[in-house]
């Protein structure tokens, strides 16, 4: 079982589809992460949940909604994107927001969104 | 604010040779310092990390040395394999503040 699982690994849609991804964490960690990873782009954080608190939205499109419905469990709630939404979306979590005592980040392998 | 520059890629070498992908870094005080890998197909995983200057991080005969006096930290390994071809982010996190990412330089390594 590893340890950050992210669900669908790839997904297909069209720009007035309704889809989410979802990221679950089997690390007991508190502090939960979207990131977006485009194309010849750095990373870009997108939310920071903190016990299923929202810490951090950073200029997001409303056409993304996160969701923490408890500390395990992190959504990416997806509604009519547009084709520069096309990337690949990043999970992570780590023990507390400051990355406990490690600083480590652990991060799911992701899930490749296409929008047509 | 807090920032981490690295060299911009891709970087192509032969199986065997010396690699150093370089890394320099702003921050205040004494930032903690990492380097991830991105292998194909997957997400993010640390590689190895330094806590304080001076401080050698190493994982997988890949070194990195926290350097105060030049802001760098710097990976190096002796002697690449195939299997090393990957995406490798710096990376630098200043006490609760969020986690702050290079550019990412990938690596490909030939037969």
């Amino acid at each position: 079982e590893t340890g950050v699982t992210q669900t669908p690994r790839h997904l297909v849609m069209g720009m007035t589809n309704k889809k989410s991804l979802k990221c679950e964490q089997h690390l007991g960690h508190n502090a939960m992460y979207w990131y977006k990873q485009s194309a010849k782009k750095p990373l870009e954080l997108m939310f920071v949940y903190s016990l299923e608190e929202r810490v951090e939205n950073n200029s997001v499109p409303s056409r993304f909604s996160p969701e923490c419905p408890n500390s395990s469990h992190l959504f990416l709630h997806l509604h009519t994107l547009q084709p520069e939404d096309s990337a690949l979306y990043l999970c992570a979590s780590s023990q507390d927001l400051s990355g406990g005592v490690s600083g480590e980040l652990f991060f799911g392998e992701g899930s490749r969104l296409t929008v047509l | 604010g807090n920032s981490v520059t690295q060299m911009e890629g891709p970087v192509t070498l032969s199986e065997e040779a010396f690699l150093t992908i370089n890394c320099t870094y702003t921050a205040t005080g004494y930032p903690s310092l990492f380097w991830y890998v991105q292998y194909p197909g997957e997400g993010l995983q640390l590689l190895l990390k330094a806590t304080k200057a001076d401080d050698k991080g190493s994982n997988k005969g890949f070194e990195a040395t926290y350097r105060k006096e030049t802001t760098s930290f710097h990976l190096e390994k002796g002697s690449v394999q195939v299997s090393d071809s990957a995406v490798y982010f710096c990376a630098l996190r200043k006490g609760d503040d969020k986690i702050i990412f290079g550019k990412g330089t990938r690596l490909h390594i030939l037969p």
